[in-house]
C-alpha cells in the first residue's frame, strides 16, 4: 500500500535558517505529492504539489522537487522566520488506483526561534 | 468564504456512550472527507462523500461508525458504543470536483472517551 515517512520532530531553528524536512513516499502507481502545513489553532492547508517527476511546487518561499528516482520529495526554505513555526505533513494522492483520499505522513514540527 | 467548520470542536465521553460530530464544509464544495488523527500521527482518511453519496470507506471505519451527507451540504459522524481507542482529533475537509487534492481542514473535533 502506499505510505510516506516524515523526519521526525521536532526541528528548531534560528530565524533566517535554511530548513529541510525530510519526506519519502512509498506508491503502487504515480502518485502526485504534497506538503501541507497546520499553524497552531488552524486546520491543515495546502502549502505546495508536484504532479509529476522533477517538477518542483514552490510557494511562500517553501520549495520541493519530485524525485522519482529516490521516491523523495523534501521541503526546503532558504531563510525562515518565526512565523513559519507550524507542523508539516507531507501527502501523497494516488488517483491510479482509484482512491480520492490523501496518505499523510506524520508530521514534523518546526520551532523557529527569534 | 467561511471555511470549513465544525461542532463540537471538543467532546468529552465515557465508554459505552454514542457522540454524533457535524461539518459544515465550504458551500461550493461538492467533495466531504472525514479523517481520524492521534497524536503525533499524521491524519488518516475515514470516508469521502461526492455530493450526498459516499463513495469510499476506509477499512479504519468499522461498524461502530456511520456518516451521511444527506442533502449534499453538511455531514455527520456518529461512533456507537464508544471506546477508548475513539479518542482522537476528528477532521473534516472538502474540496471542489476538479481540485480534489486540495483539501480545505476545518480545525477538528478532539474526542476523548474516559
Amino acid at each position: 500500500g502506499n505510505s510516506v515517512t516524515q523526519m521526525e520532530g521536532p526541528v528548531t531553528l534560528s530565524e533566517e535558517a535554511f530548513l529541510t524536512i525530510n519526506c519519502t513516499y512509498t506508491a503502487t502507481g504515480y502518485p502526485s505529492l504534497f506538503w501541507y502545513v497546520q499553524y497552531p489553532g488552524e486546520g491543515l492547508q495546502l502549502l505546495l504539489k508536484a504532479t509529476k517527476a522533477d517538477d518542483k511546487g514552490s510557494n511562500k518561499g517553501f520549495e520541493a522537487t519530485y524525485r522519482k528516482e529516490t521516491t523523495s520529495f523534501h521541503l526546503e526554505k532558504g531563510s525562515v522566520q518565526v512565523s513559519d513555526s507550524a507542523v508539516y505533513f507531507c501527502a501523497l494522492s494516488d488517483l491510479d488506483t482509484g482512491r480520492r483520499a490523501l496518505t499523510f505522513g506524520s508530521g514534523t514540527r518546526l520551532q523557529v526561534q527569534p | 468564504d467561511t471555511g470549513v467548520s465544525q461542532d463540537p470542536r471538543h467532546k468529552i465521553t465515557k465508554r459505552g456512550q454514542n457522540v454524533t460530530f457535524r461539518c459544515d464544509p465550504i458551500s461550493e464544495h461538492n467533495r466531504l472527507y472525514w479523517y481520524r488523527q492521534t497524536l503525533g500521527q499524521g491524519p488518516e482518511f475515514l470516508t469521502y462523500f461526492q455530493n450526498e453519496a459516499q463513495l469510499e470507506k476506509s477499512r479504519l471505519l468499522s461498524d461502530r461508525f456511520s456518516a451521511e451527507r444527506p442533502k449534499g451540504s453538511f455531514s455527520t459522524l456518529e461512533i456507537q458504543r464508544t471506546e477508548q481507542g475513539d479518542s482522537a482529533m476528528y477532521l473534516c475537509a472538502s474540496s471542489l470536483q476538479g481540485a480534489e487534492e486540495k483539501l480545505f481542514f476545518g480545525s477538528g473535533t478532539q474526542l476523548s472517551v474516559l
